[in-house]
Parts: C-alpha cells; sequence; structure tokens
C-alpha cells in the first residue's frame, strides 16, 4: 500500500495518560501534515512538518501537544496528559512539495477516545 | 481570520439528477482550491483541484472557480447512491489547508 498509513486506527486513553499517533507518508512525499476533526465538524490545521523540520505548528495547542518528523521514521504527534476535549479524529496528510497547489493525500486517521 | 463557508446541508438530490455544491472564501489571495470528498467514519478523499478561472471537468464531476466573486461549485453530474457523502471545500493558504465545514449531500433512489 503505497498509501499514507496512520496508526492505531483507534485509540483509547484514560484522562492525563498520553496518546501517539504514527503517520507514515506516502512514497515520495516528504512534506506531512496533521489535522484535527472534531464530531460533526470541519477539519482544523495542526502543524506542517518536513524531515526534521517543524514548518509551522501555529494550528497547534501550546501545551501538551507535540510534534516530530524524524529522519528516519514516522511522524508522531503526540499528547500528554490528555483530556475528555481531545477526543477526535486526528488525520495526516502527505504531499510532494511543500508549495500552495500540491494537493494533499490523507491517511485513514486515528480515532482518539478519552475515557 | 481565512474563512471558507459552506451550506451545512443535507442536500437532497434526486438518482440520476445534477447535484450542486457550493463554496465561498475570504481570502482574495487564494489560489489554490480543492473538493474532497468523505463518507462517514473515513477520511477525506481528493476529487478536484481548480487553480484558474472557469470551469474544470473529470468523469461526471466539473469544478467550477470565480475568483471576481469568491465562489468555487462542484457539480456532480448523473448522481448516484455511492456519491452521498460529506464534501469539504479547501483552500490552500501557504501550505495548510483551511476548510469549510463541509455539505452534506443526500443521492434519493
Amino acid at each position: 500500500n503505497a498509501g499514507v498509513m496512520q496508526n492505531p486506527r483507534h485509540l483509547v486513553r484514560r484522562r492525563g495518560q498520553e496518546a501517539r499517533l504514527r503517520c507514515s507518508p506516502m512514497k515520495g512525499h516528504s512534506h506531512v501534515y496533521w489535522y484535527r476533526q472534531l464530531p460533526e465538524e470541519g477539519l482544523k490545521f495542526m502543524v506542517y512538518l518536513q524531515k526534521e523540520n517543524i514548518i509551522d505548528e501555529s494550528g497547534m495547542p501550546k501545551e501538551r501537544f507535540s510534534a516530530e518528523f524524524p529522519k528516519e521514521g514516522p511522524s508522531i504527534l503526540r499528547i500528554q496528559q490528555v483530556v475528555r476535549g481531545d477526543s477526535a479524529a486526528y488525520f495526516c496528510a502527505s504531499s510532494p512539495l511543500g508549495v500552495g497547489n500540491q494537493p494533499q493525500h490523507f491517511g485513514d486517521g486515528t480515532r482518539l477516545s478519552i475515557l | 481570520q481565512k474563512e471558507v463557508e459552506q451550506n451545512s446541508g443535507p442536500l437532497s438530490v434526486p438518482e440520476g439528477a445534477i447535484a450542486s455544491l457550493n463554496c465561498t472564501y475570504s481570502d482574495r489571495g487564494s489560489q489554490s482550491f480543492f473538493w474532497y470528498r468523505q463518507y462517514s467514519g473515513k477520511s477525506p478523499e481528493l476529487i478536484m483541484s481548480i487553480y484558474s478561472n472557469g470551469d474544470k471537468e473529470d468523469g461526471r464531476f466539473t469544478a467550477q472557480l470565480n475568483k471576481a466573486s469568491q465562489y468555487v461549485s462542484l457539480l456532480i453530474r448523473d448522481s448516484q447512491p455511492s456519491d452521498s457523502a460529506t464534501y469539504l471545500c479547501a483552500l490552500n493558504s501557504n501550505y495548510q489547508l483551511i476548510w469549510g465545514a463541509g455539505t452534506k449531500l443526500i443521492i434519493k433512489p
């Protein structure tokens, strides 16, 4: 499967635990974007990364959330000390280039549920 | 604050008819526009991209862009029940996508 791969598909955490979401971009894509979708709402941009660089994290909450895209391995979105409001679908997208007219291709998402 | 507005619907269209989905945006400088389809519980799937004023056709889908009026639309000809989904309009601002909330489309057999 050459598409964007996200895992896990579903993640359940209790309040105060940590959540780690993984994303492997499409083959040949070096630009990764994370979006969050709350129930019955549109997608909201969180962060844009290239290998070993965070380019734009303007959509990510300042506390508890972090993202990385290491030289080797998948991109990781990490949420510390999760709260009920973190329950959402988290989508990762990738593109071959980071310019504006490049369509972004999405993974199947991770559905995060906080008990 | 750059915004993308869509009627949330639901928009109900008989099978075989033309479904017309509309989207307006606030940023006059926007250059790239995308239509995605999202089935319930699934990820957004790219349908069309459009960058120039006018129409762009791909199979049963036609995207229309009017930068002067700041709207972009999607027409679906010969609508099928499998077209029932939420259609998301997005524009590219630098490298992040700004999304509308989506229009729920229901194709009635």
